[in-house]
């Protein structure tokens, strides 16, 4: 079945210390999205690309970065995480975007403890 | 400032009954609304959606219900099935620089009881 996974499904890290979190998909698109989601509030859009098009959301911070190799794979690094990082964290895709009805597929998500 | 809400956290339906998510948005601008459905350890996966054209969209037991006047949206399950319980997420469809990117309320967590 065509999918978009994610890696690890929990991940641990300590205050300060790098942490890459993978997306993988089969569906073969050309978006893919990063969201964070904390408890009990909204996913928020972090970046996305379109093929190799990086686009960030203004508020998103610099801490956050990624990195798409190819159009499968696409990564989130955290580069110093603070405690305030911890949160559910989840990759999207959608064929191209540019349509209004051009719906996005989850990941799982990757839950982010940050000690 | 939240453009999509989502004001009940929760709800309790008995089986059998009609289920009412409610869904609010502020920005007139939004021309697409959509229902994710996620169950725990899983993502949100899509349900149902509705263009700004139509008032309605029916499928099979999900109908979701536009009021752009009202900037409301709802998403009615009849009858309620105890494997709708789940989180539902209301999402608003916007284009910005050339794609379309999801604005997300807060989800409301539905629980439908036996």
């Amino acid at each position: 079945d065509a999918m978009v996974i994610q890696n690890p499904r929990y991940q641990v890290t300590q205050f300060g210390k790098p942490v890459t979190l993978s997306c993988s998909q089969t569906l073969n698109h050309n978006v893919m999205y990063w969201y964070q989601q904390k408890s009990s509030q909204a996913p928020k859009l972090l970046f996305h690309y379109y093929d190799k098009d990086f686009n960030n959301e203004a508020d998103t911070p610099d801490n956050f970065q990624s990195r798409r190799p190819n159009t499968s794979f696409c990564f989130l690094d955290i580069r110093s995480p603070g405690l305030g990082d911890a949160a559910m964290y989840l990759c999207a895709t959608s064929r191209d975007g540019l349509g209004i009805t051009d719906t996005q597929y989850f990941g799982p998500g990757t839950r982010l403890t940050v000690l | 400032d939240q453009q999509v809400k989502q004001n009940s956290p929760s709800l309790s339906v008995q089986e059998g009954r009609i289920s009412i998510l409610n869904c609010d948005y502020t920005n007139s601008m939004f021309d697409y609304f959509l229902w994710y459905k996620k169950y725990p350890a899983e993502g949100p996966t899509f349900l149902i959606s509705i263009s700004s054209i139509k008032d309605k969209n029916e499928d099979g037991r999900f109908t979701v219900f536009l009021n752009k006047s009202a900037k409301h949206l709802s998403l009615h399950i009849v009858p309620s099935q105890p494997g709708d319980s789940a989180v539902y997420f209301c999402a608003a469809s916007a284009r910005d620089s050339g794609t379309y990117k999801y604005i997300f309320g807060t989800g409301t967590r539905l629980k439908v009881l036996a």
